[in-house]
């Protein structure tokens, strides 16, 4: 039962034009999300997070977006660059409160991006 | 990925032999979590540990794994009898006293790359 998805495996995407990277989840008690870039033989890098009272948080090039109605949220880089080339891994937790433990991340298989030069 | 510091970094055991992969958390976090990356999967959380304390390991096999954070020392994860199943990437992260999830998320070493054969 996967309760965070993402769908697509992999992206291929011009240098200089946006990514979009999309990233479902079931579970009503996750509040808060990550995205994590991870390299080959390397470990997950944390790169934004979002809180569920928010719908959007930016970073410089990375944006991402959550839509809790439809319990979606996505990863914007613009502009693309050569070096973003990684595996993109989104993350999701619930509040401790909740008693889900905010340590346990729950993880997506990953959409492998591919920049072109 | 630089402080959290796992070794080895590739290690080889053959079915029913012991595997011992060890996680120096980043200097002054006193906390430790383990997840597990099977090949075309996203990480898996397995077990959470304080300082000689294993808080929640509800993510870990009941038989043949086990974890450690001694007073002094590394955290430990061992799985005895290992087999081929058990061929996965295993990352550790570190957080101080409490996870805070809006300045600290979760931070991963490299990873220790097992291969059963």
């Amino acid at each position: 039962d996967q309760q965070v998805k993402q769908n697509s495996p992999s992206l291929s995407v011009q240098e200089g034009r946006i990514s979009i990277l999309n990233c479902d989840y079931t579970n009503s008690m996750f509040d808060y999300f990550l995205w994590y870039k991870k390299y080959p033989a390397e470990g997950p890098t944390f790169l934004i997070s979002i809180s569920s009272i928010k719908d959007k948080n930016e970073d410089g090039r990375f944006t991402v977006f959550l839509n809790k109605s439809a319990k979606h949220l996505s990863l914007h880089i613009v502009p693309s660059q050569p070096g973003d080339s990684a595996v993109y891994f989104c993350a999701a937790t619930g509040s401790p409160y909740s008693g889900a433990g905010s340590y346990q991340l729950t993880f997506g298989k990953g959409t492998k991006l591919s920049v072109i030069p | 990925n630089a402080g959290v510091m796992q070794n080895p970094r590739h290690l080889v055991r053959r079915r029913g032999q012991e595997a011992r992969l060890r996680c120096s958390p980043m200097k002054g976090h006193s906390h430790v979590y383990w997840y597990r990356q099977l090949p075309e999967e996203g990480l898996k959380f397995m077990v959470y540990l304080q300082k000689e304390n294993i808080i929640d390991e509800s993510g870990m096999p009941k038989e043949r794994f086990s974890a450690e954070f001694p007073k002094e020392g590394p955290s430990i994860l061992r799985i005895q009898q290992v087999v081929r199943g058990d061929s996965a990437a295993y990352f550790c992260a570190s957080s101080p006293w409490t996870l805070d999830r809006d300045n600290s998320p979760l931070h991963f070493g490299n990873g220790t790359r097992l291969t059963v054969t």
